[in-house]
C-alpha cells in the first residue's frame, strides 16, 4: 500500500523564521516520484517540485529547499526566512507510475501561517 | 502557454438541477484528472483519463456523477441531479509525465 503522511496539521511562525514541513511516505515500489504543491488562500494548487526515487540530491530554489532521504522515507520541505506570502496549505504527494498509473497519493496537507 | 482552463469559475444552483463543469487541459498533456476538495474530506480524486480513456473512476461518488473526454482538449464532469452535499471546489488537472498542473477550480454551491 502507498501512503503519504504529513503529521503537522497546522504550523504558525513569525515572519523571517525558518520552517520545515515534514512528509513521510510509504511504498514498496523502487521507482517512484514525490511532489510538493502549494495552495495559497486564493485556492489554486501550484506545483512546486518533483523528485524521483533515484535522485537523492537536495534541491534548493531561492528560499525553498527540499531534503529527500530514502533511508527514512522522508521528503521534507524547508522555507528559509519565511514571509507572509508563504502562508498556504502545502501538500506532499507520491506516485509510482506503475503500469502507467498516473494517480497521485496525497497527504492531508500542512497549513502554514506566517505572521508579520 | 495557457494553463488548464476550467469553466465556470463559480456555479450556484438549486438541488435537483443538472450541473456541467468543463475543462480544457494543457495542450500536449495526455492525462486528465478531476478532483473534488472540501473541508471535511480534503482533496479527492474522482476520475482520471489517459489518452481520453477513463482509467480509474473509483472515486466517483455515485451514479449521479459522470465524466467524459470526447477529445484530447476537452472534458466534462456532470452531476445530475445535484445535491447540497455536492457543494465543493472541483479541480481539473492535466499532466504529460508525472507532475499534474491544476486549473483554477470551479466553486460549486448547491442550495
Amino acid at each position: 500500500a502507498q501512503k503519504v503522511t504529513q503529521a503537522q496539521t497546522e504550523i504558525s511562525v513569525v515572519e523571517k523564521e525558518d520552517v520545515t514541513l515534514d512528509c513521510v511516505y510509504e511504498t514498496r515500489d523502487t521507482t517512484y516520484y514525490l511532489f510538493w504543491y502549494k495552495q495559497p488562500p486564493s485556492g489554486e494548487l501550484v506545483f512546486l517540485i518533483r523528485r524521483n526515487s533515484f535522485d537523492e540530491q537536495n534541491e534548493i530554489s531561492g528560499r525553498y529547499s527540499w531534503n529527500f532521504q530514502k533511508s527514512t522515507s522522508s521528503f521534507n520541505f524547508t522555507i528559509t526566512a519565511s514571509q507572509v506570502v508563504d502562508s498556504a496549505v502545502y501538500f506532499c504527494a507520491l506516485t509510482t507510475n506503475a503500469g502507467n498509473n498516473r494517480k497521485l497519493i496525497w497527504g492531508l496537507g500542512t497549513s502554514l501561517a506566517v505572521n508579520p | 502557454d495557457a494553463g488548464v482552463i476550467q469553466s465556470p469559475r463559480h456555479e450556484v444552483t438549486e438541488m435537483g438541477q443538472e450541473v456541467t463543469l468543463r475543462c480544457k487541459p494543457i495542450s500536449g498533456h495526455n492525462s486528465l484528472f478531476w478532483y473534488r476538495q472540501t473541508m471535511m474530506r480534503g482533496l479527492e480524486l474522482l476520475i482520471y483519463f489517459n489518452n481520453n480513456v477513463p482509467i480509474d473512476d473509483s472515486g466517483m461518488p455515485e451514479d449521479r456523477f459522470s465524466a467524459k473526454m470526447p477529445n484530447a482538449s476537452f472534458s466534462t464532469l456532470k452531476i445530475q441531479p445535484s445535491e447540497p452535499r455536492d457543494s465543493a471546489v472541483y479541480f481539473c488537472a492535466s499532466s504529460a509525465y508525472n507532475e499534474q498542473f491544476f486549473g483554477p477550480g470551479t466553486r460549486l454551491t448547491v442550495l
